[in-house]
């Protein structure tokens, strides 16, 4: 039972670049989010999704692209990596609106 | 109005005391109150969670207590040991918007 899983776990890349984070879940949740975690802010929600094909912003979403196109699938995009995005990030999914569940998270450094 | 205010930023207690974490908010809207415990180089991981209907709720050594008039709650670990030493975020969502807004989060030693 593989859950929440999410790839890579470790990225370093350059300013400018775009990096895609993978979120792949096995419970056919329907809700699905995306947190970015800071020291001194906690955990930040980027976008989340409802269902496929419908995402909606969070509270951070600036520089951010998300797509849904499989229930399983929840992609965030880096378009332009900075590095005030240097962050660790976390996805998570839900059955119900409550109770989510996170992923182990991906560790990004932006040089 | 959104902003979860989560305190203290960091805990050290004996092992068998019992550390105290404390949130705050604002908006009556919300309804759901969870607490996620996190290890280093691990996700937030659901603890326990609870409702405005009730004021406290027990799961094992972990309990939340609830103040609605105050708009606060607190989760409390009893008998804690050294295992238990990991960050804790408490979280707030509503109905209907399943977006938790999270505290920034406890760093919680128990020395052995």
């Amino acid at each position: 039972d593989a859950g929440i899983t999410q790839s890579p776990r470790y990225k370093i890349t350059e300013t400018g670049r775009q990096v895609t984070l993978m979120c792949h879940q096995t419970w056919s949740h329907s809700y699905m989010f995306w947190y970015r975690q800071d020291l001194g802010h906690g955990l930040r929600l980027i976008y989340y999704s409802a269902a496929a094909d419908i995402t909606d912003k969070g509270e951070v979403p600036d520089g951010y692209v998300v797509s849904r196109s499989k229930t399983e699938n929840f992609p965030l995009t880096l378009e332009s990596a900075t590095r005030s995005q240097t962050s660790v990030y976390f996805c998570a999914s839900s059955h119900q609106i409550y109770e989510q569940y996170f992923g182990p998270g991906t560790r990004l450094t932006v040089t | 109005q959104q902003q979860v205010k989560q305190s203290p930023q960091s805990l050290i207690v004996q092992k068998g005391g019992i550390p105290i974490i404390n949130c705050a908010y604002e908006n009556t809207a919300f309804d759901y109150f969870p607490w996620y415990q996190q290890f280093p180089g691990k996700g937030p991981a659901l603890l326990i969670a609870i409702r405005p209907d009730v004021s406290e709720k027990k799961e094992g050594r972990f309990t939340i207590s609830f103040n609605k008039s105050a708009k606060q709650f607190s989760l409390h670990i009893m008998d804690s040991q050294p295992g238990d030493s990991a960050t804790y975020f408490c979280a707030a969502s509503s109905s209907g918007t399943y977006k938790y807004i999270f505290g920034t989060g406890t760093r919680l030693k128990v020395l052995a």
